[in-house]
């Protein structure tokens, strides 16, 4: 069975500074991640995901994603914070073997950007 | 504009009262799925489809029904509405039923309250 933990509830960041929202994984054999993101009142937006490849991925809005194998995570990451960031924040993993029609979402993390 | 359109929006209804949420979305894409999406627990699957006249469970598909008679058309159907139904619901659409390359596109969601 594959999981995807996002150990905080709540982020809480300073506009201007880098964030980093954290997600580990447990996926058997080769994991392909996702973020989505979550306005208010709206559904979840594709950001960004990893393929087998290049460990730093770029997605929209600036986001970024670093996939580290050996600790079994894969972090949203955005050098310099805008209060629209504001949001909720969905990692979901899946693997290309049996089960591959479906994705597992973390519970997510609400992301606060403070003025 | 391509998207994923969820009808009604918000819907409260009483215990027992059959109930229908709309799902259709305009990319010609072979996959469909709802979710409901709680506090403290994300997203969950309740039902998918890899095509049409193709569905299947998810992970929390007590109490609900599905149909896909349509490729672009795949609504959630509650016969016997309860309390614990009391959720926000997403429909989402991907190109392929291989959802671990295909990113999904969601719907703007239903609350639906069950009194």
């Amino acid at each position: 069975a594959q999981s995807v933990a996002q150990p905080e509830d709540q982020v809480n960041v300073a506009e201007g500074n880098p964030l980093t929202v954290k997600c580990t994984y447990s996926v058997s054999g080769n994991p392909y991640l996702f973020w989505y993101v979550q306005y208010p009142n709206r559904g979840l937006q594709f950001l960004l995901k990893y393929i087998t490849g290049d460990n730093l991925v770029k997605g929209s809005y600036g986001f970024e994603a670093e996939f580290n194998k050996s600790q079994t995570s894969f972090h949203l990451k955005k050098p310099s914070a805008l209060v629209s960031d504001s949001a909720l924040y969905f990692c979901a993993g899946g693997h290309s073997g049996a089960g591959s029609y479906q994705l597992t979402f973390g519970k997510g993390t609400k992301l606060s950007v403070i003025p | 504009e391509a998207q994923v359109t969820q009808n009604p929006r918000y819907l409260i209804t009483v215990t027992g009262k059959k109930l229908t949420v709309t799902c259709s979305q305009n990319m010609n894409h072979e996959y469909m799925s709802w979710y409901r999406q709680d506090p403290g627990l994300g997203l969950r699957q309740i039902y998918y489809s890899m095509n049409v006249e193709v569905t299947d469970k998810g992970d929390v598909p007590e109490g609900y029904k599905v149909s896909r008679k349509e490729k672009r058309n795949f609504p959630l159907i509650l016969e016997s509405p309860s309390p614990n139904q009391t959720s926000l619901y997403f429909c989402a659409s991907s190109l392929s039923w291989q959802v671990y390359n295909s990113p999904l596109h969601f719907g703007n969601g239903t609350r639906l309250t069950v009194t």
